[in-house]
């Protein structure tokens, strides 16, 4: 089945720097790669996603990258701001499956 | 609407003791799933479901029971609760099933102590 590894575990940026977490993933069959955001105490909320046939998504300060032949992708978020302090998961799903494997998430902290 | 629900907010279980976590959306969808989130461990899918009557398991479906009589309605069994199911407990839906490559939404949780 398939597995997703996520890093790092936690990241500390001063505000305005840019974050990058890292995810990789074991099926080549996966096809679909979204991302969520969890505030201390709420629930997890999508805030972008990127297809396999897409290299390269952005909407606004956030964008994601995808490298097929390496399988990893990865969540770049420029001009950080304290309110993008949260945990942030990627995940992984294929065509042929309804399991939709998380990461173990990244803590990003964001110090003004 | 009130998108994704669940009851209770927080529990507090015995060893042995069993228990049903609920879960409801009123937003049609189809598909349905339970994660588990522990620290470090991240979110881990129990068990999933694509449509009424229909359900399948996850990545750590042992000590746990569903079933989807409706589509609305998608209810977790603990039967003999273990302190090793201590987490906190996530329900989500969504449209269709996780292939089709479609947004998540993610109930408020459930905390679970087991003592």
């Amino acid at each position: 089945g398939e597995n997703v590894e996520q890093h790092p575990s936690t990241l500390s940026v001063q505000e305005g720097d840019s974050a990058v977490i890292k995810c990789t993933y074991s099926d080549s069959a996966s096809n679909y790669f979204p991302w969520y955001k969890q505030e201390l105490g709420k629930r997890p909320q999508l805030i972008i996603d990127i297809r396999s046939n897409v290299g390269e998504k952005k909407d606004q300060r956030i964008a994601v990258t995808l490298n097929k032949t390496a399988k990893h992708f990865s969540l770049h978020i420029t001009e950080t701001q304290p309110e993008d302090s949260a945990v942030y998961f990627c995940a992984a799903t294929s065509y042929n499956t309804d399991k939709l494997i998380f990461g173990t998430g990244t803590r990003l902290q964001v110090f003004p | 609407n009130a998108g994704v629900t669940q009851t209770p907010k927080f529990q507090v279980l015995k060893t042995g003791q069993s228990m049903t976590l609920q879960c409801a959306q009123d937003m049609n969808h189809e598909y349905m799933s339970w994660y588990r989130q522990d620290p470090g461990m991240g979110l881990r899918l129990i068990h999933y479901s694509v449509g009424a009557g229909i359900t399948d398991q996850g990545e750590v479906p042992n000590g746990y029971n569903v079933s989807r009589s409706t589509t609305e309605d998608f209810p977790l069994r603990l039967l003999s609760a273990a302190p090793s199911q201590t987490s906190v407990y996530f329900c989500a839906s969504s449209p269709r099933g996780a292939e089709g490559g479609h947004e998540q939404y993610f109930g408020p949780g459930t905390r679970l102590t087991v003592t």
